[in-house]
């Protein structure tokens, strides 16, 4: 129940098409879903993040969408660019005591140019 | 930008043999976390830490880990016998408070354990 499925394990994208990457989660008690964007051979950055309370949000050409209801959410990457490339993680969080994050099995992303 | 920092970046060590992973977070953060992540896969939580305690900590961390705060600023993660399967990227993290969700990762240590 502590889980939090990812797809696609990988995917590949033309320079200026979206990506999209989609995640599930069962346990309700999830409050706080961030993004993660790893590149090889570095930690893990934070790239976006969303609280249930809402059912998107924006931040520049990245986009979460939150379906509460189907206890899914996905990242959106509009006009993708060969920068983009790298692994995207989708996480989840539990307010207690610990936090803890709980993360997706990463989703490799290539933007072809 | 204040950023959380590891050291060593890479650690080569035998079987059997202890190791300290250190990491620095950031400074006026609160919260710190150990997270782990063998070679293509998920990154997966370890420990947690506040006040000199553990907060929370995972099945995998069992009687071989321990974490410490031995100054104001060092944060350390040591594991006392290093098993072949210990081989994996180790993260540090840290976030401002518990009501804070932002956690910040280091660059990370890898451990290969020979």
């Amino acid at each position: 129940q502590q889980q939090v499925k990812q797809s696609p394990q990988s995917l590949i994208v033309q320079k200026g098409g979206i990506s999209i990457i989609n995640c599930a989660y069962e346990n309700t008690a999830f409050d706080y879903f961030p993004w993660y964007q790893q590149f090889p051979g570095k930690g893990p950055a934070l790239l976006i993040a969303i609280r249930p309370d809402v059912s998107e949000k924006k931040e520049g050409r990245f986009t979460i969408s939150f379906n509460k209801s189907a206890k899914q959410f996905s990242l959106h990457i509009m006009d993708s660019q060969p920068g983009d490339s790298a692994t995207y993680f989708c996480a989840a969080r539990i307010e207690t005591s610990g936090s803890r994050l709980t993360f997706g099995e990463g989703t490799q992303l290539t933007v072809n140019p | 930008e204040p950023e959380v920092t590891q050291t060593p970046s890479h650690q080569v060590t035998q079987m059997g043999q202890e190791v300290i992973l250190r990491c620095v977070p950031i400074s006026n953060h609160l919260y710190f976390y150990w997270y782990r992540q063998i070679l293509g896969q998920k990154v997966e939580f370890l420990v947690s830490f506040y006040n000199n305690e553990i907060s929370e900590k995972s099945e995998i961390f069992d009687d071989q880990f321990s974490v410490e705060r031995p100054d104001g600023s060092n944060f350390t993660l040591k594991i006392r016998s290093t098993k072949l399967e210990d081989s994996a990227m180790y993260f540090c993290a840290s976030t401002r408070d518990l009501y804070s969700y932002e956690q910040y990762f280091g660059p990370g240590t890898r451990l290969t354990v020979t």
